[in-house]
């Protein structure tokens, strides 16, 4: 059975820094991996996918790479902004298993 | 841009209440999902549809059931509301195929008293 671990569960940073968020996934076998952010009370937006043959994707500040054979995927945020303050998941499909998320908070 | 709607943000309800939360998409979306989570356990799938008419258990169907009657709406029905049900609840929907992003309407976060 598929399982998707993030780590840390919650992160403070000062703004400006560069970040890394973990996850890990314990079946290699999958189509992709989607991370997402979900501020409070809202739902989610997908903000990056990764199909099973490729090794990262970039949107503007955001990088997210895929290692299946390692089981890992990790998302890059560069120069953080408080606006990015917010919980992210990961998730692997077929049908998708989130992970539990990483909260974070980027503090002025 | 894809428009997942969902038709209530908040819902309080008594237990043994029948309750429908209900989800419209504009994308001509085949594949519709409704999800809970709750603080510990993260995402979980209740029901999928991937198509009219049709629909699949998911993860945690029991409580549940689900109706899809026209193509962009997708209905999850609590036939007998209980505090254990008190929970966010999202849809989503997706074109076919399991290499296709899902994309998520706001939420409801129902509370069953």
């Amino acid at each position: 059975k598929q399982e998707v671990t993030q780590i840390p569960a919650a992160l403070s940073v000062p703004e400006g820094e560069n970040l890394v968020l973990n996850c890990s996934f314990t079946d290699s076998a999958i189509y992709n991996l989607q991370w997402f952010r979900q501020d409070p009370g809202k739902g989610l937006t997908s903000l990056l996918l990764i199909q099973s043959s490729q090794r990262e994707q970039t949107s503007g500040r955001l990088n997210a790479s895929l290692d299946k054979s390692s089981g890992r995927s990790t998302l890059y945020i560069a120069a953080s902004q408080p606006g990015d303050s917010a919980t992210y998941l990961c998730a692997v499909s077929g049908k998708l298993i989130f992970g539990q998320g990483t909260t974070l908070q980027v503090k002025p | 841009d894809v428009k997942v709607t969902q038709s209530s943000r908040y819902l309080v309800k008594r237990t043994g209440e029948k309750v429908f939360l209900e989800c419209v998409q504009d994308m001509d979306h085949e594949n519709m999902f409704w999800y809970r989570q709750d603080p510990g356990l993260g995402l979980r799938l209740i029901y999928f549809s991937y198509d009219v008419k049709m629909k699949e258990k998911g993860d945690i169907p029991e409580g549940y059931s689900v109706s899809r009657e026209k193509k962009e709406r997708f209905s999850l029905i609590l036939e007998s509301a209980s505090t254990n049900q008190t929970s966010m609840y999202l849809c989503a929907s997706s074109f076919p195929g399991q290499k296709n992003i899902q994309y998520f309407g706001a939420g409801t976060r129902l509370s069953v008293l």
